[in-house]
């Protein structure tokens, strides 16, 4: 059965201070893993799709890579404007997301 | 081009009402998904559609229908609603060419329904 697990549920960091998120899955056949943000009462936020062992993909403070097995999230010096849920999701017909980090970033 | 389209954005239904939770989009996209959301939590997957007639069980199908009649539609049918069905819910599309890169799936905007 597939399955997507995110660690840690959830992290507070001081701004400036970087770290990792990690999304780990067990689904055969991956056709995409994402990461999205998720802010209260909002709809999900796409931010990256990685394809392939090895892939790297960046946007401002955010860089994601990919594994067989995991994908991180890594925030370098974050911004209290970083503050969201983060989730992951693995793609093979079904899309499906793991239950997210709240990442607090406080100044 | 407006993407995903749902209706309506906010239902309050008493308990062993039912209703109909429309999703609507204009690219074109094979793939179409819905979830719901509790408080705090993750998206769980309802029912997905791969195509026009083909639909499948997600991880939390009980109590809800669907069908996918034309590309663009994708309704989410709740019979009897029961207070758990409380929760927000989303419908998303993906595009999948088959050959080539996915690129992301598309969200509507949520439908916040309460079951009283």
């Amino acid at each position: 059965e597939d399955q997507v697990t995110q660690s840690p549920e959830a992290l507070r960091l001081q701004e400036g201070e970087s770290s990792s998120l990690n999304c780990s899955y067990t689904v055969s056949g991956l056709r995409g893993l994402f990461w999205y943000r998720q802010d209260p009462g909002k709809g999900p936020e796409f931010l990256f799709t990685l394809y392939s062992a090895g892939e790297e993909k960046e946007k401002e403070r955010l860089k994601a890579t990919l594994t067989k097995k995991e994908s991180f999230l890594h925030i370098t010096a974050p911004k209290p404007e970083d503050s969201a849920t983060y989730l992951c999701a693995v793609h093979r017909n079904k899309l499906i997301f793991g239950t997210g980090t709240r990442l607090q970033v406080f100044p | 081009n407006a993407g995903v389209t749902q209706t309506p954005k906010f239902r309050i239904l008493k308990i062993g009402q039912s209703m109909t939770l429309q999703c609507t989009q204009d690219m074109n996209h094979n793939y179409m998904y819905w979830y719901r959301q509790d408080p705090g939590m993750g998206l769980k997957l309802i029912y997905y559609s791969v195509g026009a007639g083909i639909t499948d069980k997600g991880e939390v199908p009980n109590g809800y229908n669907v069908s996918r009649s034309t590309t663009e539609d994708f309704p989410l049918r709740l019979e009897l609603a029961a207070p758990s069905q409380t929760s927000v819910y989303f419908c998303a599309t993906l595009d999948f060419p088959g050959t080539g890169e996915i690129t992301e799936a598309f969200f509507g905007q949520g439908t916040r329904l309460t079951v009283v």
